[in-house]
């Protein structure tokens, strides 16, 4: 099993390009998620999805959406880049039946917006 | 709301010291506990978890019990090595079906 897989690890963007962050997992897991990650902020969830074709805002949404293609694949798009979202982003997936309630992690993917 | 609050770092310490990273909560109910890793330029993993009040989880040497009474899931480890330096992170989820609510990490720096 590869796990959760992020392409790809590193992107430069200049302002207002857009972009679009994929994530796939074989585990076989309902729950996927989208986080970012910056210095002192630790993790802050931007979008999530509970299952296949739902999808939820997190805590900091605004300037991304998101796709829940299937269940393997959980997309993150960036329609008009800006500075402030330079950031490295991970994406997450949980089995939430029975007593997993561990979240496993994607190696991460580094953004930089110019 | 359901928080996690955890000690501030950099965590500066000599190989073979022990390591106390603080971690306190705010929840209804009761939470399921966990401790991440994240070593440098890799994503979260999971070192520990305890699921219940006085439980105790254990990895690679690290320790954390679930503290009801003090709403508290401190990490310790009595020996520590260069290769423990990373950023480690407090979590809970109120059950399966919840999001994991992350502290903001606290970076461990080991000398060898």
């Amino acid at each position: 099993n590869a796990g959760v897989t992020q392409t790809p690890k590193f992107q430069v963007l200049k302002t207002g390009q857009s972009m679009t962050l994929q994530c796939a997992q074989d585990m076989n897991h309902n729950s996927m998620y989208w986080y970012r990650q910056d210095p002192g902020m630790g993790l802050r969830l931007i979008y999530y999805s509970a299952s296949e074709g739902t999808t939820d805002k997190g805590e900091v949404p605004n300037g991304y959406n998101v796709s829940r293609l299937n269940k393997r694949e959980f997309s993150l798009r960036l329609e008009s880049a800006a500075p402030s979202q330079t950031s490295v982003y991970f994406c997450a997936s949980r089995e939430n039946r029975g007593t997993q309630e561990t979240q496993y992690f994607g190696p991460g993917t580094r953004l930089l917006v110019l | 709301g359901n928080s996690v609050t955890q000690m501030e770092g950099p965590v500066t310490l000599s190989e073979e010291a022990f390591l106390t990273i603080n971690c306190t909560y705010t929840a209804t109910g009761y939470p399921s506990l966990f401790w991440y890793v994240q070593y440098p330029g890799e994503g979260l993993q999971l070192l520990l978890k305890a699921t219940k009040a006085d439980d105790k989880g254990s990895n690679k040497g690290f320790e954390a019990t679930y503290r009801k009474e003090t709403t508290s899931f401190h990490l310790e480890k009595g020996s520590v090595q260069v290769s423990d330096s990373a950023v480690y992170f407090c979590a809970l989820t109120r059950s399966r079906d919840d999001k994991i609510i992350f502290g903001k990490g606290t970076r461990l720096h080991i000398l060898p």
